[in-house]
C-alpha cells in the first residue's frame, strides 16, 4: 500500500534558525517526489521536485534531500522567516501514471 | 493575469441541497483536479480529468459529479449523497497528468 509519514507533525522554531522536515514514503513503483507549501486557507504551492537520481535540490532557503534506497527524503528551511509559516506538505508519485500520494503534512510556525 | 481560479471562497448550504463549486484556469492546461482537503488528513483525490469531454472518478468520487465541457472549466457539484461534505476543496491543473499541478485558492464548504 502506498503511504507516506512526515515527522514533526508541528514544529515551532524562532525566526532566523533552521529546521528540516523528515517525509518517509513506501510507494512503488517510486516516479518522483514533490514538496508543497500551504499556507493557512490557502492552496498548496510546490517548492521542489526530485526524481530518482536526485539526491539534493534547492530552491532559495529550501533543500530539498532524497534517498531512494531508504525511502527518505527532507526538507531543510535555512534562516527561517515569519513567512515560513505554513504547512509543508511531501507528496511523492506512484507508478506509470504517477498517481500523487500525499502526506499529512508539517505545520511550522516560525516567531519572532 | 494568468492562474486558476475558484469561486467563492466561502459557501454554506442547508443539508439536502446540491452544490456547484467553481473551478477556471486560463493556463490552457489540459488537466484539471479535485480534492478535498479535512483536519488531520491528507488531499484526497475526488475526480480529474485528463482532456474535455473525459473525465474519472479519484479515490472518494462518491456523492460527487463534475463535468469538463470546456478546457477551462471543471466545476465540481456535492449533491445530498455526500454524507460529510463540510471540507475545504481544492481545484488544480496541470499541463498534462504527468506534470506540476498548480492549485486554486480553495473553497470551503460549510454544510449546515
Amino acid at each position: 500500500k502506498n503511504q507516506v509519514e512526515q515527522s514533526p507533525q508541528s514544529l515551532i522554531i524562532l525566526e532566523g534558525k533552521n529546521c528540516t522536515l523528515q517525509c518517509n514514503y513506501t510507494v512503488s513503483p517510486f516516479s518522483n517526489l514533490r514538496w508543497y507549501k500551504q499556507d493557512t486557507g490557502r492552496g498548496p504551492v510546490s517548492l521542489t521536485i526530485m526524481t530518482f537520481s536526485e539526491n539534493t535540490k534547492s530552491n532559495g532557503r529550501y533543500t530539498a534531500t532524497l534517498d531512494a534506497d531508504t525511502k527518505q527524503s527532507s526538507l531543510h528551511i535555512t534562516a527561517s522567516q515569519l513567512s515560513d509559516s505554513a504547512s509543508y506538505i511531501c507528496s511523492p508519485g506512484a507508478g506509470n501514471n504517477r498517481k500523487l500520494i500525499w502526506g499529512l503534512g508539517t505545520s511550522l510556525a516560525v516567531n519572532p | 493575469d494568468g492562474g486558476i481560479t475558484q469561486s467563492p471562497k466561502y459557501l454554506f448550504r442547508k443539508e439536502g441541497q446540491n452544490v456547484t463549486l467553481s473551478c477556471e484556469q486560463n493556463l490552457n492546461h489540459d488537466a484539471m483536479y479535485w480534492y478535498r482537503q479535512d483536519p488531520g488528513q491528507g488531499l484526497r483525490l475526488i475526480y480529474y480529468s485528463q482532456i474535455v469531454n473525459d473525465f474519472q472518478k479519484g479515490d472518494i468520487a462518491e456523492g460527487y459529479s463534475v463535468s469538463r465541457e470546456k478546457k477551462e472549466s471543471f466545476p465540481l457539484t456535492v449533491t445530498s449523497a455526500q454524507k460529510n461534505p463540510t471540507a475545504f476543496y481544492l481545484c488544480a491543473s496541470s499541463i498534462d497528468h504527468y506534470n506540476e499541478q498548480f492549485f486554486g485558492p480553495g473553497t470551503r464548504l460549510t454544510v449546515l
